[in-house]
């Protein structure tokens, strides 16, 4: 089945202790992204990565750092998770397109962070 | 500056009464605007994409236009099961490579 899958699905942690949210997908998709969803705000873009050891910073990125060793997974790291980081999580990937046309993102189930 | 605002925050309709959702963005070129659905404590699901003005997409009960400076989320005769949020978005920045959401409209259809 074509997913994409987060772990942790709920995590409550403590402020300053280091964490790590994996995200993989096994649809072969080029393009990646972190999305942090707030009441009120709606979805705002952590980080995306555009294909293999390609990462760049979305409009929320502060706290926040990625890698992109492998294709498949994209990982969140929170090094020093601090309270105004408690949100609902989302990762998403897409296939790259072609023809200058953007594609559908596809997302995983959400991991729901309280920091403490 | 990108940016997509969703009006109304909130829409409660009867079973059966018609509505629409309204997205408005600022964009400088667009690249496609996408409509996602989202049930409570899940992901967004992928609905439709909309690239040039006078598109129009049909999907059961919902139909999305887009026009240069909005996008319309057309539901027709609902049902409760489509209650849920649904969500704007259009790439943005430099290359669009960027994903901007509106913050959502929270449907609720009761029978």
């Amino acid at each position: 089945e074509a997913q994409v899958t987060q772990n942790p699905r709920y995590l409550i942690t403590v402020t300053g202790k280091k964490l790590t949210v994996t995200c993989s997908q096994n649809m072969n998709h080029e393009y990646m992204s972190w999305y942090r969803q707030d009441p009120g705000l709606g979805l705002r873009q952590i980080y995306y990565s555009m294909n293999v050891e390609v990462t760049d910073k979305g409009d929320v990125p502060e706290g926040y750092k990625v890698s992109r060793k492998e294709k498949r997974n994209f990982p969140l790291i929170l090094e020093s998770p601090s309270p105004n980081q408690t949100s609902l999580y989302f990762c998403a990937s897409s296939p790259r397109t072609s023809g200058g046309s953007y594609n559908e993102q596809f997302f995983g189930p959400g991991t729901r962070l309280t920091v403490l | 500056e990108d940016q997509v605002t969703q009006s109304p925050e909130a829409l409660r309709l009867q079973e059966g009464e018609s509505s629409s959702l309204n997205c408005s963005y600022t964009v400088s070129g667009l690249r496609g605007l996408f409509w996602y659905r989202q049930d409570p404590g899940k992901g967004p699901e992928f609905l439709f994409t909309l690239y040039s003005a006078g598109e129009e997409k049909e999907k059961e009960r919902l139909k999305a236009t887009l026009t240069k400076k909005e996008s319309f989320l057309h539901i027709t005769a609902p049902k409760p099961e489509d209650s849920a949020t649904y969500l704007c978005a259009v790439p943005a920045g430099e290359y669009g490579n960027k994903l901007v959401f509106g913050a959502g409209t929270i449907l609720r259809v009761k029978s």
